[in-house]
């Protein structure tokens, strides 16, 4: 079973620009999460999609936002760059039973802000 | 609110030592726990997780932890570290009291480094 992939795996942009990421789900899976992690902060929860819904947000302000299509695929958006949104974006998928299922995670995104 | 706090951001073993990395959670009913490894430019891998089943837990590649609810712990250990062990690990937990959410609290992580 193909694993979670995420495009693109590196980026370059300046401030000021926006940028969409893609996350795609392990088959079969229902719900996807977006995690930023930088040195300072580690790892942050972004949000929770499901069924095309957000479930669930993070503390981050309203440049960043998500979607989900019917089959579950999922991109992120960041409007308006900042340096300090440099970062490894990193999306999990889980089939979506409980808060105890795993999460499966793919290789990330590297965003750097220019 | 939870949290969760890894004790030592740099952990460093020889190679066949004991691997001993420790995590501590805030939260008011038992949480889901879980441990993770991220290689370089890498995501992040389960290690093993804790859902109220047995306390001890055993993972993948020789690791396991145990949770301890009177110390609000879970760390993890390895008996014997093996060089490819070297990589960032991270603790997370997941309130069951919280609907069916995949939002995960990590800690800060932990660098392992092994030693020849």
């Amino acid at each position: 079973k193909a694993g979670v992939t995420q495009t693109p795996r590196y980026l370059i942009k300046t401030r000021g620009q926006q940028v969409t990421l893609s996350c795609s789900p392990i088959s079969g899976h229902r719900s996807v999460s977006w995690y930023q992690q930088t040195p300072g902060q580690g790892l942050q929860f972004l949000f929770e999609y499901f069924s095309e819904t957000q479930r669930n947000k993070g503390n981050f302000p309203g440049r960043f936002s998500g979607r989900q299509f019917s089959n579950s695929r999922s991109e992120m958006n960041v409007s308006t760059l900042e340096l300090g949104d440099s970062a490894l974006y990193l999306c999990a998928s889980r089939r979506a039973g409980g808060s105890g299922e795993t999460q499966y995670f793919g290789p990330g995104t590297r965003l750097l802000v220019l | 609110a939870q949290s969760v706090t890894q004790l030592g951001s740099h952990v460093s073993v020889s190679e066949g030592a004991l691997v001993l990395l420790r995590c501590n959670y805030s939260s008011s009913v038992p949480p889901y726990l879980f441990w993770y490894v991220q290689y370089p430019n890498q995501g992040l891998q389960l290690l093993l997780k804790y859902t109220s089943a047995a306390t001890l837990v055993k993972g993948i590649n020789g690791f396991e932890a145990e949770f301890k609810k009177s110390e609000t712990s879970f760390h993890l250990t390895k008996p014997s570290a093996h060089m490819s062990d070297a990589a960032e690990y991270f603790c997370a937990v997941s309130d069951p009291g919280s609907g069916n959410t995949g939002k995960l609290i990590f800690g800060q992580g932990t660098t392992l480094q092994v030693k020849p």
